[in-house]
């Protein structure tokens, strides 16, 4: 079956402009996570989605970034006003449950941002 | 504050040889630790996880120990192959207290084998 999908997969955008990146869970996957991993450093929490209750906001680094997903299923994160040092691999992950049970995080290929 | 802190932050071993990575941890309350792999340019996959209750487990040719007294974990890799070269990340899980983010990562081992 298909696994967690997130495109676009590479995105080169100017200092300024706005992104949106996209992650498509596995089907029926109640949780879904976005971090953020920057050469050599490990994984960076962002933001948490979990089935209806409000998401776990906690990890975004500041007000230019969001997140949303409106139904339940596919997530957009947003970077409004790109700054160079926001380039990294944003990588989103899914799993049933609350993830913190014993369910494994099933990640996606990530999308590589680079801003000029 | 919890932190996963992992060891060593690489090492290159010959095909055909064992290694050991480690991983200490002082995240409460723990719930269960999870080892990943992370191919080059891939997400990372789940190759074990560890509750409480658990001291040892195999997948394949990876071993992974847990200490919960000592809050200590090892992936023992035997008999390594060109393709174990990855990045291999602990991953800790907090009992969810309500919180959304009960994990805590640690920053991985890059693991390289040589032919």
């Amino acid at each position: 079956g298909a696994g967690v999908s997130q495109s676009p997969s590479n995105k080169v955008t100017e200092k300024g402009k706005d992104v949106e990146l996209r992650c498509d869970p596995i089907s029926g996957h109640t949780a879904l996570y976005w971090y953020r991993q920057s050469l050599g450093q490990g994984l960076e929490f962002l933001i948490y989605f979990q089935g209806n209750s409000a998401p776990d906001k906690s990890g975004l680094p500041n007000d230019r970034f969001s997140a949303e997903r409106p139904e339940g299923s596919i997530s957009t994160l947003t970077i409004q006003r790109t700054e160079q040092r926001d380039s990294a691999m944003y990588r989103c992950a899914s799993s049933w449950g609350a993830g913190t049970e014993n369910s494994p995080l099933h990640f996606g290929n990530g999308t590589r941002l680079t801003v000029t | 504050k919890n932190q996963v802190e992992q060891s060593p932050q690489s090492l290159i071993i010959l095909e055909g040889k064992n290694c050991t990575l480690q991983c200490n941890y002082t995240v409460s309350p723990f719930s269960n630790l999870r080892w990943y792999k992370q191919d080059t340019g891939r997400g990372p996959v789940s190759l074990t996880i560890m509750t409480f209750s658990e001291n040892t487990k195999s997948n394949g040719r990876y071993t992974a120990t847990l200490d919960a007294d000592t809050k200590q974990s090892s992936l023992h890799i035997t008999a390594s192959q060109l393709s174990d070269s990855a990045s291999y990340i602990c991953v800790v899980s907090a009992r969810s207290g309500g919180g959304a983010d009960g994990l805590t990562f640690g920053k991985g081992t890059h693991l390289i084998i040589q032919p």
